[in-house]
């Protein structure tokens, strides 16, 4: 099952904060995050699992609500660098959903001077 | 450190045709995933090998297949292809299992037109 990703698309000026949420209909064992920009390959942000173990970088910071089945990555004073479109893949877990990830449409976010 | 090496970059074939795609890992990386992108159905996995095992597969026909080699290198093989193959196909290669929740990178990917 796709996770729903939102906004589709979000505009922001340099400096300004966006929030990308990632919900699922079921019960997640882990999501991770990645940015591609136009033309080149996905680059990874974030590993949050159940439980609350996170892997990533320093200046990306997320959530993972397990209850709710969501996840959100937080973009804070935002960057030109920032824009691109970013995905997020979830895991299910057990048996053979281990290491499967399905990823949702992605969130075009453009940054403007 | 060289990145993850895809090749061809870009390739156009007919219909009924059958295509090969290669990754090259980063070395040292035992773990390689393939996935299709394209516009309408997004980033879909295909199959995941690790020491030269399938470890995971999508929901893909069996007309994808795919192998990973001693060195890590890993081919990818459509064969019969049909107009909706055409696709930008993504491997990520990763030193652990990707069951083991471990970072993946991406190669630039390549694009298969099926005409």
């Amino acid at each position: 099952q796709q996770p729903v990703q939102s906004p589709q698309a979000v505009i922001l000026r340099e400096g300004e904060d966006a929030v990308i949420n990632c919900s699922s209909s079921k019960a997640l064992y882990s999501v991770h995050w990645y940015r591609q920009k136009h033309g080149e390959a996905p680059v990874f942000l974030m590993i949050l699992l159940k439980g609350g173990e996170q892997k990533g970088h320093d200046k990306i910071s997320a959530s993972f609500n397990e209850k709710k089945q969501q996840s959100s990555l937080y973009l804070t004073a935002s960057q030109l660098s920032y824009s691109g479109t970013y995905f997020c893949g979830t895991e299910m877990g057990g048996g053979t959903s281990y290491g499967k990830l399905t990823f949702g449409q992605g969130t075009i976010l453009t940054v403007h001077p | 450190k060289a990145g993850v090496t895809q090749t061809p970059r870009y390739l156009i074939k007919t219909r009924g045709q059958q295509v090969t795609l290669s990754c090259s890992p980063i070395s040292g990386h035992r773990s390689v995933s393939w996935y299709q992108q394209t516009p309408g159905q997004g980033l879909q996995f295909l199959f995941e090998y690790f020491s030269e095992t399938q470890r995971n597969k999508g929901n893909f026909p069996g007309r994808f297949s795919g192998r990973q080699f001693s060195n890590s290198r890993s081919e990818m093989n459509v064969s019969t292809l049909e107009l909706g193959d055409s696709a930008l196909y993504l491997c990520a290669s990763s030193l652990l299992p990707r069951d083991m929740n471990t970072e993946a990178f991406f190669g630039q990917g390549t694009r298969l037109t099926v005409v």
